[in-house]
């Protein structure tokens, strides 16, 4: 079957701009992950989905850093008026359950210039 | 903060060597896991040991869990090129409902035909 995806796989943008990340979760999966993972190193883990809701944002770096999730599939992390810092690979993980292992996408490298 | 310290940071060896990576940390998880990850694509899960002092083989690496569940190491036999990759460690903290994991900041390992 299909595996987590994320588009887009790049994105180039100018610091400033708003820039929108996407994942699409293994079908079934009900917990759905967020990472931060900068050149070469580990990764950073950012916001946990259960369903469509939240209960762990607790590593979103600022208020600049959002994530939502629908129908309990896509999720979308949005991150306004980035800055150069903010380059980095966004990794999504899925899991069928909160506790279960979970399977991570390609990844969407950003670059902000 | 639960932090998770992997070493060696980088590891170049040639091919039939054997090599030794090692994950410490000064918290106890309720499991370990070690992930492989080649450039481009997300990591992926090589094997969860969960109970102290356990020993697991894959062919060629072995896996250890300290027996206070604090440190863990990879072991690899006779490394071949196609082992070359990104090895990460992974904590899983106990006491939550989901698998939040805390990363250390990987290994990379290229190995020389």
């Amino acid at each position: 079957g299909a595996g987590v995806s994320q588009s887009p796989s790049n994105k180039v943008t100018e610091k400033g701009k708003d820039v929108e990340l996407r994942c699409d979760p293994i079908s079934g999966h009900t917990a759905l992950y967020w990472y931060r993972q900068s050149l070469g190193q580990g990764l950073e883990f950012l916001i946990y989905f259960q369903g469509n809701s939240a209960p762990d944002k607790s590593g979103l770096p600022s208020d600049r850093f959002s994530a939502e999730r629908t129908g309990g599939s896509v999720s979308t992390l949005t991150i306004q008026r980035t800055q150069q810092e903010d380059s980095a690979v966004y990794l999504c993980a899925s899991s069928k359950m909160g506790t279960d292992t979970q399977y991570f996408g390609p990844g969407t490298r950003l670059t902000v210039l | 903060t639960q932090l998770l310290e992997q070493s060696p940071q980088f590891l170049s060896i040639q091919e039939g060597e054997n090599l030794t990576v090692y994950c410490n940390s000064s918290s106890v998880f309720s499991s370990l896991q070690w992930y492989r990850q080649e450039p481009g694509e997300g990591p992926v899960l090589l094997v969860t040991v969960v109970t102290g002092g356990e020993v697991k083989k894959l062919k060629r690496l072995t896996f250890q869990f300290g027996d206070a569940r604090k440190d863990s190491s990879l072991h690899i036999t006779a490394a071949q090129p196609g082992d070359t990759g990104l090895y990460l460690c992974a904590g899983e903290t106990g006491g939550t409902s989901y698998g939040k994991l805390t990363f250390g900041q990987g290994t990379i390992l290229t190995v020389h035909p």
